[in-house]
């Protein structure tokens, strides 16, 4: 079956340091791959999307590019902020599949001054 | 605008009530899922439906858990004889169409803990 892989966290990570947190994926065929982010408190944000291989999405500072030679959808910000602490998910879903999503396990990113 | 709404915001149950949960998508969405997020987990998919259709109920993880949106809006969970292991965040969701890559909003969830 279809499936996401996240590193495990939390992360902390000082002010304007850089980010990345690994998402890799198992699926066949070709999904669309997306960023999710929960902020403490809030409901879950669709962060950014790539629908195709090689396809870069960004929203907010934050980028991830689908790769489908290493089946995976890095996210990565150059220089992250305190507002940028939250839960962040990775996950995929496939058109003919009505796109449920399947989600990682999330990864908790703190960010201190 | 309005988004996803769900309530109860909380529910506490006790082992073997049933429970019902509310979702209100946004106004005109023809898609909606239901997810189940365990503490420290991702949310899993539950169902899905397209207007008032049940195309997918794949994720529901036994006969006590039954879903309906009879007029392909508002959606309600229900949960039948609750026992511990259901307790977790129940997310709706809803999206414009049923492309792959529309966008799903989430609701706030409803966050069950059943003793």
């Amino acid at each position: 079956g279809n499936s996401v892989t996240q590193m495990e966290g939390p992360v902390t990570l000082s002010e304007e340091a850089f980010l990345t947190i690994n998402c890799t994926y198992t699926a066949t065929g070709y999904p669309s791959l997306f960023w999710y982010v929960q902020y403490p408190g809030e409901g879950l944000q669709l962060l950014l999307k790539a629908t195709k291989a090689d396809d870069k999405g960004s929203n907010k500072g934050f980028e991830a590019t689908y790769r489908k030679e290493t089946t995976s959808f890095h996210l990565e910000k150059g220089s992250v902020q305190v507002s940028d602490s939250a839960v962040y998910f990775c996950a995929l879903s496939f058109t003919g599949g009505g796109n449920k999503l399947t989600f990682g396990t999330g990864t908790q990113l703190k960010v201190e001054l | 605008g309005a988004g996803v709404s769900q309530s109860p915001r909380y529910k506490v149950a006790k082992r073997g009530q049933d429970v019902a949960l509310r979702c209100d998508p946004i106004s005109g969405h023809v898609s909606l899922f239901w997810y189940q997020q365990a503490l420290g987990q991702g949310p899993e998919f539950l169902t899905y439906f397209q207007n008032e259709a049940q195309l997918d109920k794949s994720g529901l993880p036994s006969d006590r858990f039954f879903a309906e949106r009879p007029e392909g809006s508002v959606s309600t969970l229900k949960i039948q004889r609750t026992q511990q292991e259901d307790s977790a965040v129940y997310l709706c969701a809803s999206s414009l169409s049923g492309g792959g890559s529309n966008e799903q909003y989430f609701g706030p969830g409803t966050r069950l803990t059943v003793t």
